[in-house]
Formats: C-alpha cells, sequence, structure tokens
C-alpha cells in the first residue's frame, strides 16, 4: 500500500522568502508528526497531531515555524522569512495512534536549502 | 529530560562476521525502544521494537535486539553481516505512560554507520 509521501522533496530557496512543505500521510493513521534532521545528526521533533488537533508543538524552534493539519489528513509545515539555518532534512511521519506503543511510518523527506 | 546515545559513530564489520551497535536511553519510567535504518536518499525505515516481555526482540532483515534494564540499554545484533545492511542505524524512544499509553513524539540518538566489507 501507499507510503507517507511528502512534497517537494527539494527545495531550493533565497533567504527571506517562505516556504511550505507538504505531507500526505498514511490513510487512517490518526497521527502525524514533523521532525528536522540536520547533517550527522538524528531526527529531532517538532510537532505533532491526532486528526487535525495540534497536540504538542514544543518542538518548534521559533514563531516562523508553523503547521496545520485542517482536516485531519494532509499536513503543511510552514517557514516564513526562511534563514540559512533553516536549511536541513524535513521529515513527516504517521502512526496509527500516539497513544499507541506502535512505531512510526516515515517518509522520504524535503531537503531544504535556503541560499 | 529524555535522551538516547549512540557512542559510535561508525562500525566496522568484515562480511559474515557477527555486528553490533550499541544504543543506550534516559527516560523517566518505562521506554518503548526502536531501532530505525536509513539508506542513502531514501527514509527512515522501522526494524524493530521493545515494548514488554521478552528482552531479545527480533525484527526485520535478520536483526535483534536485546533490552537490559539495568544498564539501560538497547544494543542491535545480527549473527551474520551481510554488505547489504551497510547504513546509517538509529535508535530512538518513547516514554510508555502508567495507562499503557505512550508519549507521542520520538526521541532518537545521533545515528551509527554501520560499514560492512566484504
Amino acid at each position: 500500500g501507499a507510503g507517507v509521501s511528502q512534497s517537494p522533496r527539494y527545495k531550493v530557496t533565497k533567504r527571506g522568502q517562505d516556504v511550505a512543505l507538504r505531507c500526505d500521510p498514511i490513510s487512517g493513521h490518526v497521527s502525524l508528526y514533523w521532525y528536522r534532521q540536520a547533517l550527522g545528526q538524528g531526527p529531532e521533533f517538532l510537532t505533532y497531531f491526532n486528526y487535525e488537533a495540534q497536540q504538542d508543538k514544543s518542538g518548534l524552534p521559533n514563531d516562523r515555524f508553523s503547521a496545520e493539519r485542517p482536516e485531519g489528513s494532509i499536513s503543511t509545515l510552514t517557514i516564513q522569512r526562511t534563514e540559512q539555518r533553516d536549511s536541513a532534512m524535513y521529515r513527516c511521519a504517521s502512526s496509527l495512534a500516539s497513544s499507541s506503543p506502535g512505531e512510526q511510518f516515515f517518509g522520504p523527506g524535503t531537503r531544504l536549502t535556503v541560499l | 529530560a529524555q535522551s538516547v546515545a549512540q557512542p559510535e559513530d561508525q562500525v566496522n564489520v568484515a562480511e559474515g562476521n557477527p555486528l553490533t551497535v550499541k544504543c543506550t536511553y534516559s527516560v523517566s519510567g518505562n521506554p518503548y525502544l526502536f531501532w530505525y535504518v536509513q539508506y542513502p536518499n531514501r527514509g527512515l525505515q522501522f526494524l524493530l521494537k521493545y515494548i514488554t516481555g521478552d528482552n531479545l526482540v527480533k525484527g526485520s532483515y535478520g536483526f535483534e535486539a536485546e533490552f537490559n534494564k539495568s544498564q539501560t540499554s538497547f544494543h542491535l545484533k545480527k549473527p551474520s553481516a551481510l554488505v547489504s545492511d551497510s547504513a546509517l542505524y538509529f535508535c530512538a524512544v518513547r516514554r510508555a505512560l502508567s495507562y499503557g499509553g505512550s508519549q507521542g513524539n520520538l526521541i532518537f540518538g545521533k545515528g551509527t554507520k554501520l560499514s560492512v566489507k566484504p
């Protein structure tokens, strides 16, 4: 079956521009997570949703970062006024439910480069 | 605070030899523990997990991991390494909650690069 998909796979933007990264989770998965992975590091948590409700946004680095999941399926992570330090791989994952101990399924990621 | 440590940046093994990739964790309460593998230009793929029960868990591609509560470790092992096992391996933890659920997000280690030579 279809896994988690993310688009675009690669995004190059100029400093100061806004970017929107999209995640389409596995059908039926309640929970959706956003992580950011710097080169040579493990993924770091940004935020997560159960259905359309944002449960935890403690990992968002500052108020330029926001996320939404308005219909409880597709999610968008938006970065306003991008800075070079925002360059990283942005990964999305989904799971049946955040309260279950089951694994999260990851998409291929979006590689963001801010020039 | 929860954390995961993978003390080795790289592990080198000859094909056919056993391999171990180390992981230790720190979490309040009981942990749920996971191993993921990342191949070049691919997403993270789930390998195995420990939730409860037997301390030795078996996963995909012949990998297994042993949960050791006293040493707070969850080392990944394979009896006989293949060249195709060469990849980046991540250990991760979630905090189990008292009612049987878990706190949502995963905490990852920084990863260990496994290199298997023929």
